[in-house]
């Protein structure tokens, strides 16, 4: 496709349990970023990629997420042991090169994650 | 002190009228500037990025830059209807670090 894709839109999980978030950025883009977003905010920075390589997880607000990017393509983000705390919107984005400044990067539709 | 700043509004505009949206930073060393609109339930989407100091317009959108005073500003020409959205200011600080760092968000209501 021609945006960044990502599934499912929506997911309802139990607190306690494990989710996993798919990312499939813009064909081609090297860079790829997630986000949280809880409502009435803006987004928050999680982790960024580089190719396979995770440069910056700084954002992860605990050992609970976990993020990779085996092949430098699709992402997964997995939340362990979800609390409810973790319910947001998790955004995905993507950009050709993100070392360079100048470069936006180009958001996904997002997964709304609501922990009952 | 939050890193970026913006009125969260809403700021209420009249069709036809310019809306002036506005974001303070804190990092002076920051090296671009985004702004993305956001409807309800949808994904930021990018309107502009600007990186040098001064004016940048695209098409009824100018992006007004101030690293003196640490100061992105937005105005839209024209407002209609549709540009009811909520507007995100986003940094990037530059260097090696190419995360954004968002505010959040001003609200924009356009009345007809």
């Amino acid at each position: 496709g021609a945006g960044v894709s990502q599934s499912p839109r929506y997911k309802v999980a139990k607190r306690g349990q494990d989710v996993a978030l798919r990312c499939d950025p813009i064909s081609g883009h090297v860079s790829l970023f997630w986000y949280q977003q809880a409502l009435g905010q803006g987004p928050e920075f999680l982790t960024y990629f580089q190719n396979e390589a995770q440069l910056d997880k700084s954002g992860l607000p605990s050992d609970r997420f976990f993020a990779e990017r085996p092949e430098g393509s699709v992402s997964t983000l997995k939340i362990q042991r979800t609390q409810q705390e973790d319910s947001a919107v998790y955004l995905c984005a993507s950009s050709p090169e993100g070392r360079r400044f100048d470069q936006p990067q180009h958001f996904g539709d997002g997964t709304r994650l609501s922990i009952l | 002190q939050k890193e970026v700043e913006q009125n969260s509004g809403p700021l209420s505009v009249p069709e036809g009228a310019i809306a002036s949206l506005n974001c303070t930073y804190s990092d002076r060393g920051s090296q671009s500037f985004f702004w993305y609109r956001q409807y309800s339930g949808k994904s930021p989407e990018l309107i502009m990025f600007i990186y040098s100091n001064g004016d940048k317009e695209d098409g009824r959108f100018t992006a007004q830059l101030n690293k003196a005073s640490q100061y992105v500003s937005l105005l839209i020409r024209d407002s209609q209807p549709s540009d009811s959205a909520t507007y995100l200011c986003a940094v990037n600080p530059g260097g090696t670090a190419s995360k954004l760092t968002f505010g959040t968000g001003t609200r924009l209501q356009v009345t007809l």
